[in-house]
């Protein structure tokens, strides 16, 4: 069974570029999470996505923005980078909100995404 | 006061060390716990998930939740260099459906 795909792998970017993330769940997962990890903040909550729907959403800012297809997969939109958007975006997903009954969300490898 | 606080170290023992690995937090209403494990350049893996207050053991690994303090626990026994790794913390609960994670540890077991 194919794992959570995420493309691009790493990706550079100057300030004021935008970005675009994807993500392919796993088969038959409907939910998909994307979070910011960093060395200072850690794992931080983006938005959640279940059935096309943004079921959750993080304390990010506008600029942030994803959204789900029919398919499940999802996107994520950074416009207007910052230099502080530098961070490593992993996508995650689920059979349910939050990981369903046992929270278990299962991670891609992440998109590393240095804005300069 | 942050939702989830968790000592990011990092954390380095001998091999065959019995490592313990904690988190506190402040929400009340998270009822579901998990730790995390994740690989240099990987996402995270689910290691172990307990619901409520209680123990939970899976081979080498304990998981310990104490809602009455907000304290979680995981230890390793008979800590192997294949255990180096990050490990995070993770709980959810409540009406808000989403899963707060710690910051991570950073462990590293030395052969």
């Amino acid at each position: 069974k194919a794992g959570v795909t995420q493309t691009p792998r790493y990706l550079i970017k100057t300030r004021g570029q935008q970005v675009t993330l994807s993500c392919s769940p796993i088969s038959g997962h409907r939910s998909v999470s994307w979070y910011q990890q960093t060395p200072g903040q850690g794992l931080q909550f983006l938005f959640e996505y279940f059935s096309e729907t943004q079921r959750n959403k993080g304390n990010f800012p506008g600029r942030f923005s994803g959204r789900q297809f029919s398919n499940s997969r999802s996107e994520m939109n950074v416009s207007t980078l910052e230099l502080g958007d530098s961070a490593l975006y992993l996508c995650a997903s689920s059979t349910g909100l939050a990981g369903g009954n046992t929270g278990e969300l299962f991670f891609g490898e992440g998109s590393r995404l240095t804005v300069l | 006061q942050k939702e989830v606080e968790q000592d990011p170290g990092p954390l380095s023992v001998p091999e065959g060390a019995i490592v313990s690995l904690n988190c506190t937090y402040s929400n009340s209403a998270f009822q579901y716990f998990m730790w995390y494990r994740q690989y240099s350049r990987k996402g995270p893996e689910l290691l172990m998930y307990t619901y409520s207050s209680g123990n939970k053991e899976d081979g080498r690994f304990t998981a310990q939740v104490d809602k009455s303090s907000k304290y979680i626990s995981l230890f390793i026994r008979d800590s192997q260099p294949s255990d180096s790794a990050t490990y995070l913390c993770a709980m959810s609960g409540g009406s808000n459906y989403k899963l707060t994670f710690g910051k991570g540890t950073l462990l590293t077991v030395n052969p």
